[in-house]
């Protein structure tokens, strides 16, 4: 079946130091990848996306790149701040079952 | 003008009781879900309807119903509640088929049902 595996947390950085949250999937098809991200106290928001291989999403600095030789959406960003303190979770949609499949979720946590 | 909005935010009931939660979406989206996340945030799917057809349905007890009345809503009944409940539950919404080319879910702020 689908699945989503992404680094386990808590990942604890400084800020302006730059992030790496790994993450690959096993999906038949072409799957979707997105990354969502979920404030402390709040639901969650797209982070970003790509729909083919060798798309890049990116946003508030942030980017990923669909990886289909290594299976992989590796989200990266260059200089964290504190305010990106939060989980984030990558999740994949694959053919036509419209099931959004989460990863375990990567708490980051941004110390100034 | 929140997109899709859930109550109760929060929710404490004893073992044995009959709860629901509501949920609504402004977005004009043709699909919409419940997810699970538990005490370790993991999040898993639990419901899926489209145009208030049921269209997934994962290894849920059947003490979970959802209610579609239109496709703008769907609630969630919980009977016989269990410690094991105990969760916070988002509801989302999408458009099938959008102009973006993939699926995107729009979340909830999430209900945080606590069962004693």
């Amino acid at each position: 079946g689908n699945s989503v595996t992404q680094m386990e947390g808590p990942v604890t950085l400084s800020e302006e130091a730059f992030l790496t949250i790994n993450c690959t999937y096993t999906a038949t098809g072409y799957p979707s990848l997105f990354w969502y991200v979920q404030y402390p106290g709040e639901g969650l928001q797209l982070l970003l996306k790509a729909t083919k291989a060798d798309d890049k999403g990116s946003n508030k600095g942030f980017e990923a790149t669909y990886r289909k030789e290594t299976t992989s959406f590796h989200l990266e960003k260059g200089s964290v701040q504190v305010s990106d303190s939060a989980v984030y979770f990558c999740a994949l949609i694959s053919g036509a079952t419209n099931k959004l499949i989460f990863g375990t979720g990567t708490l980051l946590a941004v110390q100034p | 003008d929140t997109a899709v909005s859930q109550t109760p935010k929060y929710l404490v009931t004893q073992m044995g009781n009959d709860k629901s939660i509501k949920c609504e979406q402004n977005l004009g989206h043709d699909t919409m879900y419940w997810y699970k996340q538990d005490s370790k945030k993991f999040l898993k799917i639990m419901f899926s309807y489209n145009n208030k057809e049921l269209i997934i349905n994962e290894t849920v007890p059947n003490r979970f119903s959802p209610k579609s009345p239109d496709k703008a809503h769907l609630n969630l009944h919980i009977n016989s509640l269990e410690l094991g409940d105990s969760a916070v539950y988002f509801c989302a919404s999408s458009q099938v088929g959008g102009s973006s080319g993939a699926n995107v879910l729009t979340f909830g702020a999430g209900s945080r049902l606590t069962v004693l």
